[in-house]
């Protein structure tokens, strides 16, 4: 049973540019939730996306934007990078109907790194 | 404004002794306290949780205690074991729909 996986693990880019993150959900779920990790600090929350809409948003502004599609997989696209978008992106499913338990499946991350 | 907050950026204990992280929260709309481990190179994992309505749960060697009054939540972990070194986040949730506001992180060493 796949976990979550999530493309590319590293990247490099400059400032102005524009970056698109993906995202598979682990089997069975169909909630993916989008985390920023800034070195030295806990992860936090983007935004979340429940049948292909956007369910909740956090502080981030509108240059953060995401997708997703009928098969429950996500994009996460960031435009006019800045310097301090430089973080690890961690992708999260969940998706079991019982009991709220508040366990997310994180994905390994992808490092963007802004010159 | 940090609504979970880990005032302890590490922490160092012996092998075999009790290591205790602790988490202080903001927000009293919170139903439900987590703890995630994390290693180098790897995405957070899921610990162990607790829901407003208790003051203790226990999963083998983890346990979490809770205190509403003092919007105070500490994970136990007993014995220490080297494979327990990692960073360690608090987190918190109102429970509706899978929002995990997290805390900084506690890096905890396990010495030999």
């Amino acid at each position: 049973d796949a976990g979550v996986t999530q493309s590319p693990t590293h990247l490099i880019k400059t400032r102005g540019q524009q970056v698109t993150l993906r995202c598979s959900p682990k089997s069975g779920h169909d909630t993916v939730s989008w985390y920023q990790q800034a070195l030295g600090q806990g992860p936090q929350f983007i935004f979340q996306y429940y049948e292909e809409e956007e369910r909740q948003r956090g502080n981030f502004p509108d240059r953060f934007s995401g997708h997703q599609f009928p098969n429950y997989s996500s994009e996460l696209n960031v435009n006019a990078l800045l310097l301090g978008d430089s973080a690890l992106y961690l992708c999260a499913s969940s998706g079991d109907r019982g009991p709220f338990t508040g366990e997310l499946f994180f994905g390994e991350g992808s490092r963007l790194t802004v010159l | 404004d940090q609504q979970v907050k880990q005032n302890s950026p590490s922490l160092s204990v012996q092998e075999g002794r009790i290591s205790i992280l602790n988490c202080d929260y903001t927000n009293s709309m919170f139903d439900y306290f987590l703890w995630y481990k994390k290693y180098p190179a790897e995405g957070p994992t899921f610990l162990i949780s607790i829901s407003s309505i208790k003051d203790k749960n226990e999963d083998g060697r983890f346990t979490v205690f809770l205190n509403k009054s003092a919007k105070h939540l500490s994970l136990h972990i007993v014995p220490s074991q080297p494979g327990d070194s990692a960073v360690y986040f608090c987190a918190a949730s109102d429970g509706r729909d899978d929002k995990i506001i997290f805390g900084k992180g506690t890096r905890l060493h396990i010495l030999p």
